[in-house]
């Protein structure tokens, strides 16, 4: 399964919303998509798993939804933290894959 | 608290071995699935290999045959031999603590060990 993102990168100001995209090569279950944050020199972090659970501490301006092969993470109210790359990631029962990754940046 | 150290980082000629090694704290690492995960300069995050909390190990196409993964239960550390190095295989490599219930996640993780594969 290729898991496709988009945008590549985002450029928004701190308070706007942002919405990122994950399109699967063929259709998965809900519960096998998560979504990642990543910033350099930092482990990932878990932000939603089974498509739309948030997970531990994350806040609630983190919200995952989709199914099938078109899934979406959305950002309410960037803070200045947000700011970084993201990624989604299916959990197959013999590999996994992410996606290539969403750069938010700064406008 | 779950803590997750990576070692066994540095620099390697192309061809060469080494053996990164992960110590868990915090849980029961005898029931718990692990997985390596890298990024390599410049790239995104690619999932490397998984062990189960059977035994039953899975591998990236990019790395089988040369990498194996393995787990010390006695010492709840988790292994990743790599073999046949390649310069691709320049990366921080991150170890990470699977969960299935309710669903897959994987929430904990190592801040990472960076593989240098040069001449």
């Amino acid at each position: 399964i290729v898991l496709t993102q988009s945008p590549g990168t985002l450029s928004l100001s701190p308070g706007e919303r942002a919405t990122l995209s994950c399109r699967a090569s063929q259709s998965v279950s809900s519960s096998s998509l998560a979504w990642f944050q990543h910033k350099p020199g930092q482990a990932p972090r878990l932000l939603i798993y089974g498509a739309s659970n948030r997970a531990t501490g994350i806040p609630d301006r983190f919200s995952g939804s989709g199914s099938g092969t078109d899934f979406i993470l959305t950002i309410n109210r960037l803070e200045p933290e947000d700011f970084a790359v993201y990624y989604c990631q299916h959990y197959g029962s013999i590999s996994r894959t992410f996606g290539q990754g969403t750069k938010v940046d700064i406008k | 608290e779950v803590q997750l150290l990576e070692s066994g980082g540095g620099l390697v000629q192309p061809g060469g071995s080494l053996r990164l090694s992960c110590a868990a704290s915090g849980f029961t690492f005898t029931s718990s699935a692990m997985t390596w995960v890298r990024q390599a300069p410049g790239k995104g995050l690619e999932w490397v290999s998984t062990s189960g909390s059977s035994g039953t190990t899975y591998y990236a196409d990019s790395v089988k045959g040369r990498f194996t993964i393995s787990r010390d239960n006695s010492k709840n550390t988790l292994y990743l031999q790599m073999n046949s190095l390649r310069a691709e295989d320049t990366a921080v490599y991150f170890c990470a603590k699977d969960e299935f219930i309710p669903a897959a996640r994987t929430e904990d993780w190592g801040q990472g060990t960076l593989v240098t594969v040069s001449s």
